[in-house]
């Protein structure tokens, strides 16, 4: 089985600050990593594909960067909106599951 | 661009079955997987798994074996998760959404279906 982890799982932030959350796979998962930003009530939204690919319509505030095993979502300029849960999820076809990691909840310091 | 419109809330009672649906529209229906995503009260996301319409494959989370079935309608451009035996721990938001295939992610998701189970 192919397991997702998230550090931290809560961040205090203040709004400019730069945020980093990190996320680790069990196995090599070839960069197939996604980023989700999540709001009470709503759907998850994409922000990252392919480990670093900023989804269209994202701010260029967030990036991604990682290979292999670990792979970071920072945040530069934290923006009131910004404040939200974060979640990975590795979908590479050669594991037969695509499990998300735990979540980061991003709150006002 | 593609909306995914899922079905109405359901109440069920433990050991029944329920079907949630996600209609698309705005797109080409066999150009998507569509993977069921699911979140309860307070928790996280949980992959419940995908159907490719074009290939007319499936795959679960060993959790949902034999409990969950995917399917989709190209005559009608809907997609369907049913789950059987269900038990109060089903309860949750149950979510659809779209990807077009490597390397993208989901990007279009619906806007959720709750299931609630209790007796």
């Amino acid at each position: 089985d192919i397991q997702m982890t998230q550090s931290p799982s809560t961040l205090s932030a203040s709004v400019g600050d730069r945020v980093i959350i990190t996320c680790r796979a069990s196995h090599n998962i070839n960069n197939y990593l996604a980023w989700f930003q999540q709001k009470p009530g709503k759907p998850p939204r994409l922000l990252i594909y392919r480990a670093s690919s900023l989804e269209r319509g994202v701010p260029s505030r967030f990036s991604g960067s990682g290979s292999g095993t670990e792979f970071t979502l920072t945040i530069d300029r934290l923006q009131p909106d910004d404040f939200a849960t974060y979640y990975c999820q590795q979908y590479n076809n050669d594991f037969p599951e695509f499990p998300f990691g735990p979540g980061t909840k991003v709150d006002a310091k | 661009q593609v909306q995914l419109v899922q079905s109405g809330a359901e109440v069920k009672k433990p050991g029944s079955s329920v079907k949630v649906s996600c209609e698309a529209s705005g797109g080409a229906f066999n150009s998507n997987t569509f993977t069921w995503v699911r979140q309860a009260p307070g928790q996280g996301l949980e992959w419940m798994g995908r159907i490719i319409p074009l290939l007319k494959k499936s795959n679960y989370a060993r959790k949902f074996q034999g409990r969950v079935t995917m399917t989709a309608d190209k005559s009608t451009n809907t997609a369907y998760m049913e789950l059987t035996d269900l038990k109060s721990e089903d309860t949750a938001v149950y979510y659809c959404a779209r990807d077009v295939g490597l390397p993208y992610g989901l990007d279009v998701w619906g806007q959720g279906t709750t299931v609630s189970v209790s007796s």
